[in-house]
Parts: C-alpha cells; structure tokens; sequence
C-alpha cells in the first residue's frame, strides 16, 4: 500500500523568505501523481500545485515550486518570497495514476507559520 | 463556478441522532468523494462515485454510515445512529476523472460534525 509521510509537523518563515516543506512517499507503481493542498484556517482544501510521475520537469505556479526526486520518493514544496496568507496546514498527496479510485493519499500535514 | 457546495457547514447533534451531511458537486464533474478529517486519522477516503456509481466505499467505517448520489448534481452521507467518535471535518469533493487519472480534485468548505 502507498504512503506518504511528511516529517515535519511545524515549519516557520520569516514573511518575504523562502521556506522548504518536505514530503516523501512509498510506493511500487511508476505511475503516479503528487499533489499539495493548503488549508488555512478556513478549512477550505485549496490546490496550490501538482505534479505528474512521468514528468521530469518540476512544477512550478507562481511563487510556488517542488523539488520531484522521482528515485528518491521525495516532493517538497519550496515557497518563495514567503506572504503572511501563506499561513495554513500543508498536505502532500499521492493518487495512483492505474488505480481507477480517484483516491487521495495524504501526509499528515505541516503547519507553517509565517512571521512579519 | 460556484465550486463545491457543502451542507450544514456546522453540525452538533446528540449520540444516537441520524445526521445527514449533503453536497453539490462542480457542474460537469464525473466523480465524487467523501473524505473525513480527523486529528487522529488525518485525511482518509471514505468512498468515491464515478457517474453516480459507488465505486469504492472501502474507507466506509462501519454499516452505521451511508452515501449516496441519486443524480450528478446531488449526494448525501448519512450517519445513524451517530456517536461521539463520528466528530470529524467531512469533506466532498469533486473532478472530472480522466483515462490515466491525474484529474485535481476540488474540494468543498467542509462540515464540521460534533457528536456528544
């Protein structure tokens, strides 16, 4: 069975650097998809990037970017210029790209602080 | 779009009352999930349509849980009779699933469930 595992259950920033939030995951398959969720205090699920197995490009939106080691079962996000509205809950996820469930495997989370 | 719609986005009911827990999925979308958020458990799937068809209903805890979807635009998830261990944030949400998968799943506000 897949898992994912984030190590690190607190993370802080100082508002305007950059921060690094780690992710890796177990799994057989070589088709796959990985994926962050943020959750601010809301509640709300929001996707803040993806990336695909098969891709060696890493994914990058705006101030958001990962670093795939693909041989490593590593995903960390890697936030820039680090803004107070970044404060939330972080979840990595892993969905199986030949299971037909849809389902979402997530980490436990980390939560990170930004300070101004 | 109006995105996923979730409701009651609050619920606190008694020990042994049925609760029913309702979402509007994306207009368009093929396939649903019911998640629950516990700070035990973390995120987990409970079950998951594709076309209105329970797929897979695996993460389903026991036979006091239920989940419907009678159209695209409609589900339910109705717990009877409640307990206290059944407080959670319960999530829907919704995708257009594709060959291959990949597809990013959005989420809905959440309803959070207090059993006493």
């Amino acid at each position: 069975a897949q898992t994912v595992t984030q190590s690190q259950p607190e993370m802080s920033v100082q508002e305007a650097e950059t921060v690094t939030l780690s992710c890796t995951y177990d799994t057989s398959e070589s088709d796959y998809y990985l994926f962050w969720y943020k959750q601010p205090p809301s509640r709300q699920m929001i996707l803040v990037i993806r990336q695909e197995a098969y891709k060696q490009q890493n994914a990058t939106e705006n101030r958001f970017s990962v670093n795939f080691q693909k041989a490593a079962k590593s995903f960390s996000l890697k936030i820039s210029d680090s803004q107070l509205g970044d404060a939330a809950m972080y979840f990595c996820a892993y969905r199986s790209g030949s299971s037909n469930t849809g389902k979402l495997i997530f980490g436990q989370g980390t939560t990170l602080q930004v300070k101004p | 779009d109006a995105g996923v719609i979730q409701s009651p986005r609050h619920e606190v009911t008694e020990m042994g009352q049925e609760v029913t827990l309702r979402c509007k999925p994306i207009s368009g979308h093929n396939s649903l999930f019911w998640y629950r958020q516990t700070m035990m458990r973390g995120l987990e799937l409970l079950i998951y349509f594709n076309n209105n068809v329970p797929i897979d209903d695996s993460g389903m805890p026991e036979d006091r849980f239920s989940a419907k979807m009678p159209n695209a635009s409609f589900s339910t998830l109705k717990i009877q009779p409640s307990e206290p261990r059944d407080s959670a944030v319960y999530f829907c949400a919704s995708s257009f699933m594709m060959t291959g998968g990949g597809e990013t799943q959005y989420f809905g506000p959440g309803t959070r469930l207090l059993v006493l």
